[in-house]
């Protein structure tokens, strides 16, 4: 069955640092997000993806994040300068076309030390 | 806007109890989609059921089913006789369809534990 990855599973980083997530998103599937997950509370949009283009970014979107699609199957977050408010587990997720669901992958846990 | 209420913070059962999970979505859209995903210890976003505004019925699959009263915007979500792999939390989710891209919104959460 199609899945979600996300490389890696756990990153550690020091203040100030930039780190790249990676996702490999299902094959046929046209829209893509990244979402945010403090430890203990609700999971929180950041990005939308389509089109090889932002469709929409939240408030904690800012110019510290960026997103790429940088050849047909990676999808990537990068944070420029990580603060310790960033630790977070990290969703990557994919959707096939309107109305249906999203695939989640396993999530990349970010700790920032 | 839009927003995903999950009253129950916390809900606790014994195996082989019913258990319903409740979620209210407030929206002005007409056509919208909502979702039920299971987060268990391991972490990872589950999908397990979809409902659309416009669907007529309320569906049944497995143990798991889902009624939808759209004059109230509730969209609770039953889980029949409970197992102990049921316990996880229990996330409520809905983007309205419109022009949007449907980014995804979720309720903050209800933890279920079931013992045995």
């Amino acid at each position: 069955e199609p899945e979600v990855t996300q490389t890696p599973s756990h990153q550690v980083t020091q203040m100030g640092q930039e780190v790249i997530l990676r996702c490999v998103p299902i094959s046929n599937h046209l829209y893509f997000y990244w979402y945010r997950q403090i430890l203990g509370q609700k999971v929180e949009f950041l990005v939308s993806f389509y089109n090889n283009e932002i469709s929409e970014k939240s408030e904690i979107f800012d110019d510290q994040f960026s997103v790429e699609r940088p050849d047909g199957s990676n999808f990537t977050l990068k944070i420029r300068s990580t603060k310790l408010e960033d630790s977070a587990m990290y969703f990557c997720a994919s959707r096939l076309g309107r109305g249906t669901e999203a695939f989640f992958g396993q999530g990349t846990r970010l700790t920032v030390v | 806007a839009q927003k995903v209420t999950q009253a129950q913070t916390e809900i606790s059962v014994v195996e082989k109890e019913d258990v319903t999970l409740d979620c209210v979505y407030e929206t002005r859209d007409t056509t919208y989609y909502l979702f039920w995903y299971k987060q268990p210890p391991s972490g990872e976003l589950v999908f397990l059921i979809r409902r659309n505004s416009f669907d007529e019925q309320n569906e049944i699959s497995g143990r798991y089913s889902w009624n939808f009263q759209k004059s109230t915007s509730s969209f609770n979500f039953t889980i029949t006789a409970s197992q102990v792999v049921d316990s996880a939390v229990y996330f409520c989710a809905a983007y309205a369809g419109g022009g949007s891209q449907g980014n995804l919104i979720f309720g903050k959460g209800t933890k279920l534990s079931v013992k045995p």
